[in-house]
């Protein structure tokens, strides 16, 4: 069985400050990771995905997350936030073969002026 | 590419009655298709799995009977909530995946539908 688990609920850093969104996830398998991105009643973004290969994924508006086996972890940052990275964020995970995708609780995201 | 759309945005109908939501592809062809329901402030949940040409697969819990999919073609999967009441209010994720890409699991979504029950 596989679960995401992501830290907080609710995230408030100030515009410029560094984002970091936690997100650690349980696999049987060699997971896929995925970030998505929603903003208020639209559908999800994708943000970013981990399947195999480099354990640095970079993905768009200049967020990337870090792929740690050993922390079994997927954690979402960005160096400088705007303004317009306030929304809410989900990490998700699924695996080769499989056809589900389980995402975690999500993440509201603030970012203060 | 790979984009998603749903019809209609947003529905307000009476206690009783039924309502459809469409989920296209615009320009790729989905085997897969997946609806979600999420709650305000919460997560997606994952309501049934649409397979092309056959019957949609649905989560624990989920009434089959009240929640009708129907996936008749690569492009298009329907939502049919039947006999709707004011508990079904929410708003509907439906996604995509490409045909064929098994190895990635990357889903494509639509825009999602709140549907709001008097």
């Amino acid at each position: 069985a596989q679960s995401v688990t992501q830290l907080g609920s609710h995230v408030s850093v100030s515009e410029g400050a560094l984002v970091l969104l936690r997100c650690n996830y349980s696999s049987s398998v060699p997971p896929y990771l995925f970030w998505y991105v929603q903003y208020p009643n639209q559908g999800l973004q994708l943000l970013l995905k981990y399947t195999t290969g480099a354990t640095l994924v970079k993905g768009i508006n200049g967020f990337e997350a870090e792929f740690k086996k050993s922390e079994t972890s997927f954690h979402l940052t960005k160096p400088s936030a705007h303004m317009s990275d306030a929304a809410e964020y989900f990490c998700a995970v699924s695996s080769t073969g499989g056809f589900k995708t389980i995402f975690g609780a999500g993440t509201r995201l603030f970012v203060k002026a | 590419g790979a984009v998603v759309s749903q019809h209609p945005s947003w529905v307000i109908c009476k206690s009783g009655t039924s309502v459809k939501i469409e989920c296209r592809s615009l320009d790729f062809q989905a085997t897969t298709m997946f609806w979600y329901r999420q709650f305000p402030k919460q997560s997606l949940m994952l309501m049934a799995t649409s397979n092309e040409g056959s019957k949609a697969t649905y989560e624990q819990g989920v009434e089959k009977d009240k929640f009708l999919i129907n996936h008749a073609s690569l492009t298009l999967s329907t939502l049919t909530v039947t006999s709707a009441h004011p508990e079904d209010s929410s708003f509907y994720i439906c996604s995509a995946r490409v045909g064929g890409i098994l190895e990635d699991n990357e889903q494509f979504f639509g825009p999602g539908t709140r549907l709001t029950v008097l």
